[in-house]
């Protein structure tokens, strides 16, 4: 059963912000929005959660509405090697909970 | 570098052989994960370990066999595999159970013949 929902693809031109979204309109109050990517042929990679609060690190920043039902990850200046699928999932961050990756986006930057 | 290491990166293997996947994470964590992701597939958790006792199989066929000596090092043992089971295997740790910041490994390509 998914829990989020993202488009398959998209494209981004080098050097612009590249926004992802994600729908999560049945998270409950203690379940957290995680991104991951993953480059091609490597192990995905960790890049940033959220409860209901912006966030923000050096790699993205992300945003969730306040109905917490959907957020987008933003990269703010995309570069080739941020092509990869990236994975928007919905945990609570507690006992036997675990990370669900479904299918992600595909985002390929244009030269 | 993401301080998760695996080994072998790629390996072939025979219906009838009997080999072992190794993951090493030098990051003090007490959680490490195996986890399958075949082609055009999203990634599927097999076993959970913390602090060096499984605490999850998510009903993964007995010829794969994990082990856990130690909160640094983890192992899938594989033996009378399928053509099936050819998929990407990754292993990945965190602080704890339960704390969903993972660290992934590179991922062992295993191919069966």
């Amino acid at each position: 059963d998914a829990k989020t929902t993202q488009p398959p693809s998209m494209d981004c031109a080098e050097g612009r912000a590249a926004n992802l979204p994600c729908n999560h309109s049945t998270i409950s109050g203690n379940e957290y929005v995680y991104w991951y990517r993953q480059i091609h042929s490597q192990g995905p990679q960790y890049i940033i959660h959220g409860l209901k609060n912006n966030e923000t690190n050096e790699m993205a920043s992300l945003i969730i509405t306040e109905d917490r039902k959907s957020s987008t990850l933003i990269l703010p200046h995309a570069t080739l090697r941020d092509t990869a699928v990236y994975y928007c999932i919905v945990t609570a961050n507690w006992g036997n909970e675990k990370l669900t990756f479904g299918t992600g986006t595909r985002l390929t930057i244009i030269p | 570098e993401t301080g998760v290491t695996q080994t072998p990166r790629h390996l072939v293997m025979g219906m009838t052989n009997k080999k072992s996947l190794k993951c090493e994470q030098h990051l003090g964590h007490n959680a490490m994960y195996w986890y399958k992701q075949s082609a055009k597939k999203p990634l599927e958790l097999m076993f959970v370990y913390s602090l060096e006792e499984r605490v999850e199989n998510n009903s993964v066929p007995s010829r794969f066999s994990p082990e856990c000596p130690n909160s640094s090092h983890l192992f899938l043992h594989l033996h009378t595999l399928q053509p099936e089971d050819s998929a990407l295997y990754l292993c990945a740790s965190s602080q704890e159970e339960g704390v969903n910041e993972q660290f992934f490994g590179p991922g062992t390509r295993l191919t069966v013949l």
